[in-house]
Order: structure tokens, then sequence, then C-alpha cells
């Protein structure tokens, strides 16, 4: 079955600490692969995307992930983590070569807590 | 400033009553999207429609009805025979079906008691 598994529920750091989030994924075939933050009181916002090329891939605000095909894996990680990371943040992955976000599925969300 | 307005933010009805959620977008966009938010679970998509007067069923339409008679609207109907209505629901749209970033509303929490 498809799927998309996200480590931790919750990440508590503090400032400057590194943050690496874990997503792995299930899905058959060519992926588009994405993380997704929801920052308090605001609505779900594209971080980064993957869909072929260099599977390191950089995104806003200083993020950035890494797709391991071999793994199955497209971890998010930040060098060093600000107050304002603080969010919810949802790994997705869809199908490649069909496309569709109607195939996307979403993992269950990892809570960024970061403490000045 | 373009973007998907839900209304309203917090929804509260009785069992047995069916309720229609609001989402309207000034993108121009050709797809929308419900998916429905449990705790400790993602986002599961409940219907999506690609063009006007057309949509599909998702992973979890049961007990849900949509339309989609115009470009910038696409209601979400929870009806009484959702088993598990209470949640938090997201509309969701993107210039076409692949490619391009999805963007979201703010969300409804719906309460049924």
């Amino acid at each position: 079955a498809q799927s998309v598994s996200q480590h931790n529920h919750h990440v508590i750091l503090s400032e400057a600490a590194s943050l690496e989030l874990g997503c792995n994924y299930s899905y058959g075939g060519t992926v588009n692969l994405f993380w997704y933050v929801q920052y308090p009181g605001q609505h779900l916002q594209l971080l980064l995307k993957y869909f072929s090329g260099d599977p390191l891939v950089k995104g806003i605000k200083g993020f950035e992930a890494e797709f391991i095909k071999s793994k199955f894996s497209f971890n998010l990680r930040k060098p060093s983590v600000q107050w304002s990371d603080t969010a919810e943040y949802f790994c997705a992955v869809g199908p490649g070569v069909e496309g569709g976000y109607n195939k996307l599925i979403f993992g269950a969300g990892t809570r960024l807590a970061v403490h000045p | 400033d373009g973007g998907i307005t839900q209304s309203p933010k917090y929804l509260f009805r009785k069992e047995g009553q069916n309720v229609t959620l609001s989402c309207e977008q000034n993108l121009n966009h050709d797809a929308m999207y419900w998916y429905r938010q449990d705790p400790g679970q993602g986002l599961r998509l409940i219907y999506y429609s690609q063009i006007v007067n057309d949509f599909q069923k998702g992973d979890i339409a049961e007990g849900y009805s949509v339309s989609r008679e115009k470009k910038e609207s696409f209601p979400l109907t929870v009806t009484s025979a959702q088993k598990n209505p209470t949640a938090f629901y997201l509309c969701a749209s993107s210039i076409g079906l692949s490619n391009s970033p999805l963007h979201f509303g703010n969300g409804t929490r719906l309460t049924v008691t």
C-alpha cells in the first residue's frame, strides 16, 4: 500500500540547533516529493519540492531536502533553526510520470517547537 | 492578494444535520480539492475537481458531496451519512492537476455533537 511515514510527531529544539525531519515513503514508480509547512495561524504552504534532477533540493528560508532513492527517503534539513521555524511540517509524495495532485499522499506531520 | 478563503473558521452542528463548508479562490485556478485532517494523520483527499462542472471522488468520499458550478467556488457538504464528521477540513487549488504548487486555505474546523 502507498504510504508516507514521518518518524517524529513532535520535535523540540533550541535556537541554532540543527534540524533533520525524517520522511520515508512506500510508492511504486517514479515519484514527486514535497515538503509543506504550516506556521501558527497560517495556511499550509510549499516549502520545497523534488521532481527530477539534483536530489538535493533547496527551498525557502534555508531549508533543504535530500531525495535518496535507495532508501525511499526525503528528509528535511536546516543547519540552524530559528524561533520563527516553529510550525508543523508535512511530507507528501505523488506519482512522477503521471503527475496528479489527486494522487498525492501526505504524512501525518511533525510539529516543531523552537525555543529561544 | 490572491488566495483561498474558507468560511467559517469554526462550525458546530448537531448530529444528523447536513452542513456546507465554503471554499472560494481568486487565483484563477482550474483544479480544486478538499482534504480532511485528523489528529495524527496526514491529509486525506475527499473530492477534487479539474474543471467547472466536473468533480471526482477522492480516497474518502463517502458521506460527502461537492459541486463546482463556478470556477472560483467548490463547496463541500458533509452529510448525515458521514459517520465521523468532526475534523479539520482544508480546501486547496492548483493551476492544473500536476506540477504547479498546491495553494491551501486556512481550513474549517467542524465539530458535530
